[in-house]
């Protein structure tokens, strides 16, 4: 297992098109996380996965948002009716168990125009 | 919520000296986790540290070590010897272990520091 895997790398889309993200997580990790980060800023909790539960989605996450992890393996989250103000890079990142930090991706970088 | 406050936009460093930087905490909460990541240009983010709250001893991974002031909700990160791959964004991160509070099983991040470390 060679760590967290997301697809694609980059996605340029144009305003008002759907967008899906897929993240592979470490296949014995548990718990799988989205997270946004813009420019030159720190990362922000978008949602979180135990198993396929969704167990917290953030208020950032508007209505054009939504994540899945069928079978509590891969997950995908998809943004619909993009907004320029969606640009942004989309990590995902998984753990095994509480408090012992997470293994990140290396993001799907999303730009709307 | 807990919030994570890093002061120091950016900092610089000479090849092999030290420098430290500066992480402040705010919570209320006795369980939580603090964690330094580090993220190169175009890289993915990686873990460097990691300290348990009820652990009084400051965590050390080789050339990085914290200075973890539980009274002042102060984590400072220390790097050692710098080297040229040490130049990076870093993150100061809280996670919080205290079931059914806000911020329970997810990390909250600071601003982030640039580091420039120069030959």
């Amino acid at each position: 297992d060679t760590g967290v895997s997301q697809d694609p790398r980059h996605k340029i889309t144009k305003r008002g098109q759907n967008v899906t993200f897929r993240c592979d997580p470490i296949s014995e990790h548990n718990r799988l996380y989205w997270y946004r980060q813009t420019l030159g800023q720190g990362p922000e909790f978008l949602t979180y996965f135990q198993n396929e539960a969704q167990l917290e989605k953030s208020r950032l996450l508007s209505d054009r948002f939504s994540a899945e992890r069928p079978k509590g393996s891969f997950s995908t989250l998809e943004i619909q009716r993009t907004e320029q103000g969606d640009s942004a890079m989309y990590l995902c990142a998984s753990s095994l168990a509480m408090g012992y930090g997470y293994t990140f991706g290396s993001g799907t970088r999303l730009t709307v125009v | 919520a807990q919030t994570v406050t890093q002061s120091q936009p950016e900092m610089s460093v000479q090849e092999a000296e030290t420098v430290t930087l500066s992480c402040t905490y705010d919570t209320s909460e006795s369980d939580y986790y603090l964690f330094w990541y580090k993220q190169p240009p175009s890289r993915q983010m990686i873990l460097v540290i990691r300290q348990e709250a009820y652990k009084q001893q400051n965590a050390t991974e080789n050339r990085f070590s914290v200075n973890f002031q539980k009274a002042a909700k102060s984590f400072s990160l220390k790097i050692s010897d710098s080297q040229l791959g040490d130049a990076a964004m870093y993150f100061c991160a809280y996670f919080s272990g205290n079931a059914g509070g806000t911020s329970y099983g997810k990390l909250t991040f600071g601003q982030g520091t640039i580091l420039t470390v120069h030959p």
